[in-house]
């Protein structure tokens, strides 16, 4: 089955910096990217999302990239905030379930 | 639209005990839907897939007598967990596909923590 691993566990940045996280996936079949924002105790948000037939997406200050060939895709958030701090999580999916990454810290300093 | 709501938000039960908690979707109907168990500081974890008018699917490892899924309609997916015990205190949160044509995104409802006594 597909496994998803994610790195780093943790992230500090200063406000206004740039954040990256990167994760990878085994299962080829995989054609579906998403990435969630979780704070505590609330559902996962869907920040950003990202299908096998694309390879960059960008929506304001978050990016995604799709690396086929090499299983992995990365999360880029540009200057960013406070309320950025959460918990982020990559997923794969093949078309039914979703795979979850192990999750990242994030914590914007200001 | 595409709004996944859960009851309860919270619940406090003694061991042994079971209790229901109840995914639904307000505004589409889904024809298939998702459980996951999120523990404290960890990953969502898939527990199983259920489908309108068949038999869920289990991950490997959960129990199927233990969490009972039920998906009598389009709109509404139950869980028990049966015999609660301290371990299965959990944050347990339910999704919805749309279908194929929404490229496989789901709607996550907002979850239900369970804490067992």
């Amino acid at each position: 089955g597909e496994n998803v691993e994610q790195h780093p566990s943790t992230l500090s940045v200063q406000e206004g910096d740039s954040a990256v996280i990167k994760c990878t996936y085994s299962d080829s079949a995989s054609n579906y990217f998403p990435w969630y924002k979780q704070e505590l105790g609330k559902r996962p948000q869907l920040i950003i999302d990202i299908r096998s037939n694309v390879g960059e997406k960008k929506d304001q200050r978050i990016a995604v990239t799709l690396n086929k060939t090499a299983k992995h895709f990365s999360l880029h958030i540009t200057e960013t905030q406070p309320e950025d701090s959460a918990v982020y999580f990559c997923a794969a999916s093949d078309g039914n379930k979703l795979v979850f990454g192990a999750g990242t810290i994030l914590r914007v300093k200001s | 639209g595409a709004v996944v709501s859960q009851h309860p938000s919270w619940v406090i039960c003694k061991s042994g005990t079971s209790v229901k908690i109840e995914c639904r979707s307000l505004d589409f109907q889904a024809t298939t839907m998702f459980w996951y168990r999120q523990f404290p500081k960890q990953s969502l974890m898939l527990m199983a897939t259920s489908n309108e008018g068949s038999k869920a699917t289990y991950e490997q490892g959960v129990e199927k007598d233990k969490f009972l899924i039920n998906h009598a309609s389009l709109t509404l997916s139950t869980l028990t967990v049966t015999s609660a015990h301290p371990e299965d205190s959990s944050f347990y949160i339910c999704s919805a596909h749309l279908g194929w044509t929404s490229y496989n995104e789901q709607f996550f409802g907002p979850g239900t923590r369970l804490t067992v006594l």
